[in-house]
């Protein structure tokens, strides 16, 4: 069975430091892995998809970029946090336009 | 382009009532609908879905949505509520010719009341 895996769980973060946010998914290959946020009290905003190793979309022009080094691992970094940035950072894969799974997601906190 | 509207970002039923939740959307293709469920600081979860078929899908937890084209509708109702159905709900749209993206609403909270 597939599972999807991100850590760490929780961050306290400065402001200004940077970030790495890691996703991995098990058991099954050529995912489309997507990042999306929750700011509080908010829906989910699609930040960065990927279709395929270095193929990397962008959904909203901010201080965040996305990899995909190999074809299950995706990542969301910043080099300098916001306060703005604070969130609840979710993973998800699918194939096709079905079904999306999604991690258990990262709360980052930036002071 | 498609676009997911719910009603109510809060609603609230007390314990045994009927759960209602309204989700209407907007697509220019035939659509894929989902229902998905989440509890606090966990990542979501599909309830039920429709792709083509019965309009009328059973999900998990004695959930269940029917699919309206002609009200480009898609509620989520349940016969009677528990308190663990306490959580936040998203209904979601993509496009069943293949495109990437699916495109969640903003959300509805449910609370239940003893």
């Amino acid at each position: 069975s597939q599972t999807i895996h991100q850590w760490p769980a929780t961050l306290v973060q400065p402001v200004g430091s940077p970030l790495s946010l890691e996703c991995t998914v098990e058991g099954t290959s050529n995912p489309n892995l997507y990042w999306y946020r929750q700011a509080a009290g908010r829906g989910l905003q699609l930040l960065f998809y990927s279709v395929g190793i270095g193929q990397i979309s962008s959904e909203v022009p901010q201080n965040l970029s996305a990899s995909r080094p190999q074809d299950r691992q995706f990542i969301l970094s910043s080099k300098k946090l916001l306060l703005s940035d604070s969130g609840f950072y979710l993973c998800a894969w699918t194939h096709s336009s079905d079904t999306q799974y999604f991690g258990p997601g990262t709360r980052l906190t930036v002071l | 382009a498609q676009s997911v509207t719910q009603l109510g970002s809060h609603v609230s039923v007390s314990e045994g009532a009927l759960v209602l939740l309204r989700c209407n959307y907007s697509s220019s293709v035939p659509p894929y609908l989902f229902w998905y469920v989440q509890y606090p600081n966990q990542g979501l979860q599909l309830l039920l879905k429709y792709t083509t078929g019965a309009t009328l899908v059973k999900g998990i937890n004695g959930f269940e949505a029917e699919f309206k084209k002609s009200e480009t509708s898609f509620h989520l109702t349940k016969p009677s509520a528990h308190m663990s159905d306490a959580a936040e709900y998203f209904c979601a749209v993509s496009d069943q010719s293949g495109g990437f993206k699916t495109i969640f609403g903003a959300g509805t909270r449910l609370f239940v009341k003893a």
